[in-house]
């Protein structure tokens, strides 16, 4: 398995609290992304990075923001947490984003109430 | 997890048997694509992938055919046993920002003993 570690895997928190889950890779990958997968949708891309520091926004970013401060982890905030922000997080990576696939996590399951 | 299978068409197929499971994609520009699993609980796994100047792959026990007049991959799996029970989803990259991947929605794989 891709070495990539996500954490917490499970979170229950409250409406308007922030809420941050981690990505930490140990494969050195340029690529990092945030997705969230929810019933009746594929999975959706939230941000990725190509690099460190340098990131932006996937087709479902809004309530969203990520950090990349090292290349080995990958920041997601909620800043102030709402109920349709429940889903399973996941984030993956890859070397190559043209011609690689992209390696997933085992994801975080977040419950907002 | 568990959610991930809801909705989802569904094949079922005896042990042993071969299985095929289908996707269409929607863009004609995409040149790479990717099957994954989907284990409940987990994260998507890589499986086999493709580029569009290839018509067919083949791994480990599985197959991927790609016909790009009707924009159609298929995975076969030969003589799938009940560990091959997951949820299949295919990923194409149309070439855009940082070459993002466009996900299908799945299709849940029953394998019966």
């Amino acid at each position: 398995d891709a070495g990539i570690t996500q954490s917490p895997r499970h979170k229950v928190t409250e409406t308007g609290t922030p809420v941050t889950l981690r990505c930490h890779q140990t494969e050195n990958h340029r690529y990092m992304y945030w997705y969230r997968q929810d019933p009746g949708h594929g999975l959706r891309l939230i941000h990725y990075s190509y690099g460190v520091k340098d990131t932006d926004k996937g087709e479902v970013s809004d309530g969203y923001s990520v950090s990349r401060s090292k290349t080995e982890d990958f920041l997601l905030t909620l800043e102030s947490a709402t109920s349709s922000q429940t889903s399973v997080y996941f984030c993956a990576i890859s070397e190559d984003s043209r011609s690689g696939p992209q390696h997933f996590g085992d994801g975080t399951r977040l419950s907002i109430l | 997890g568990e959610s991930v299978g809801l909705h989802l068409p569904t094949l079922s197929v005896q042990e042993g048997d071969n299985s095929i499971i289908n996707c269409a994609y929607s863009n004609s520009a995409s040149d790479y694509f990717i099957w994954y699993k989907q284990e409940s609980g987990k994260g998507p796994q890589f499986i086999i992938d493709i580029r569009s100047n290839m018509d067919k792959r083949q791994g480990q026990r599985v197959t991927v055919l790609l016909n790009k007049t009707v924009k159609h991959l298929s995975l076969q799996i030969a003589a799938t046993q009940p560990g091959d029970s997951a949820v299949y989803f295919c990923a194409e990259n149309y070439g855009g920002s940082q070459g993002n991947l466009i996900f299908g929605k799945g299709t849940k794989l029953s394998v019966k003993p």
